[in-house]
């Protein structure tokens, strides 16, 4: 069971904005950066925001991430089709010594 | 371009032993840490552990010390996950990736992906 929480699902219809919650804890969110990724079933994760609210290039600036204290939050404005997919936060965790990916969140656009 | 290329598909009997590999070319291949990560299918992502190719040095998720090794041959700009005695819980797909500074995490390149699978 992984440390940190995510809601299984959400949606919206094109053009909206989705956000999505990390919950976790002192020992990982609450001290080291979060990073989140996307994939799409069948492929490998892409990475879309690191040290917190950097975008790797090519990541459009649609996506945007934030914290506060031990949660985390990846924002998606202008929802498109192929944002469909699954999101996945991760962070470094202290206590575990290991890195620790969130319990991942579908995204459906209606 | 910075690539890993993972070996194929397996199928495997509870109990066999078994090596995947993961091919990194277009960068220094020594000089990144490789990590693995296993995703059971319909789940999530799960952090196995991680190597530097230059020496070696191999760190395990608690989870998966003691039930994977993981190693590297620089020569061959290689990385490997290798299990001794199978289970059937250890069906899943597999992944390598790779930051793309010289920290241990976030990864920027992936591999294709490893499909294991443990029946008898």
């Amino acid at each position: 069971q992984s440390v940190l929480t995510q809601p299984p699902s959400a949606s919206g219809t094109p053009g909206q904005r989705v956000t999505i919650s990390c919950s976790g804890s002192s020992s990982n969110i609450g001290g080291n950066n979060v990073n989140w990724y996307h994939q799409v079933p069948g492929t490998a994760p892409k990475l879309l925001i690191y040290y917190r609210d950097r975008r790797p290039s090519g990541v459009p600036d649609r996506f945007s991430g934030s914290k506060s204290g031990t949660s985390a939050s990846l924002g998606i404005s202008g929802l498109q089709s192929e944002d469909e997919g699954d999101y996945y936060c991760a962070a470094w965790d202290d206590s575990l010594n290991g890195y620790v990916f969130g319990t991942g969140t579908k995204v459906t656009v209606l | 371009e910075v690539q890993l290329v993972q070996s194929g598909a397996e199928i495997k009997k509870p109990g066999e032993s078994l090596k995947i590999s993961c091919k990194g070319s277009g960068y220094s291949f020594a000089s990144y840490w490789i990590a693995w990560v296993r995703q059971v299918p319909g789940k999530g992502l799960e952090w196995m552990g991680i190597i530097y190719p230059d020496d070696s040095e191999a760190r395990y998720s608690p989870s998966f010390q003691g039930q994977v090794t993981i190693s590297a041959d620089k020569s061959i700009s290689t990385a490997y996950l290798q299990w001794s005695s199978l289970k059937a819980s250890d069906s899943a797909m597999y992944f390598c990736a790779r930051p793309d500074t010289s920290g241990w995490y976030p990864f920027d390149y992936w591999g294709q992906g490893t499909l294991v699978t443990v029946s008898s």
